[in-house]
């Protein structure tokens, strides 16, 4: 069945250094969505991708969705400690199904 | 406007014991969602609802696990009897389907422990 694989499971990362997450569908999705939650919160949507190859843009945050529409990304610049919490990629093939997440931990 | 809606925020029960949760969608909504969020499985698709119909409850893990979602405006969660590998945190979400897919809005999240 789709299957949604994301990496890596953890970061630390010191206040203002990047981070990023990767997705990765064993099929071909009709589009991504990305959701964020944080500790001892549930999730909350981010944006979501339709497009082979776009890239839209959050302030300090990039997603982009591959051109064979089988991965994702999401990018921060210069972290902050209000980045902290799970980032969940989301792909829609059929249903939504939701990668394992990646725990994003910021040093002040 | 209010959100999803769960109740209890927190349950705490003996094993055994039935537990109902209980999930009040966003008006105009018409797909139901339920996930329960682990550490170690992450967060599973339990069952969804689209106009109230169960669509998908190949998530469900067992038998001891029933959902039901009378109308548009309510759904539960049961399970019965309750075991100490169900404690977790589960979610409800709503969304509005339709010709575009739509971000799912989640609800606050039910924190079970069977002791």
């Amino acid at each position: 069945g789709q299957q949604v694989m994301q990496i890596p499971q953890y970061q630390h990362v010191q206040e203002g250094e990047d981070f990023t997450t990767y997705c990765n569908s064993s099929t071909t999705l009709s589009n991504i969505q990305w959701y964020k939650q944080r500790p001892g919160g549930h999730p909350v949507f981010l944006i979501q991708l339709v497009k082979s190859g776009e890239v839209k843009k959050q302030k300090r945050l990039t997603f982009q969705f591959g051109e064979a529409k089988k991965n994702s990304s999401l990018h921060i610049t210069a972290t902050q400690t209000t980045d902290v919490g799970t980032y969940f990629c989301a792909g829609q093939g059929g249903k939504l199904i939701f990668g394992q997440g990646t725990e994003l931990s910021v040093k002040p | 406007d209010a959100g999803v809606i769960q109740s209890p925020r927190h349950e705490v029960t003996e094993m055994g014991q039935e537990v109902t949760l209980r999930c009040k969608p966003i008006s105009g909504h018409n797909s139901l969602f339920w996930y329960r969020q682990t550490m170690m499985r992450g967060l599973e698709l339990l069952i969804y609802f689209n106009n109230n119909v169960p669509i998908d409850d190949s998530g469900m893990p067992e038998d001891r696990f029933s959902a039901k979602m009378p109308n548009a405006s309510f759904s539960t969660l049961k399970i019965q009897p309750s075991e100490p590998r169900d404690s977790a945190v589960y979610f409800c979400a709503s969304n509005r389907q339709g010709a575009s897919n739509q971000p799912q809005h989640f609800g606050d999240g039910t924190r079970l422990s069977i002791l």
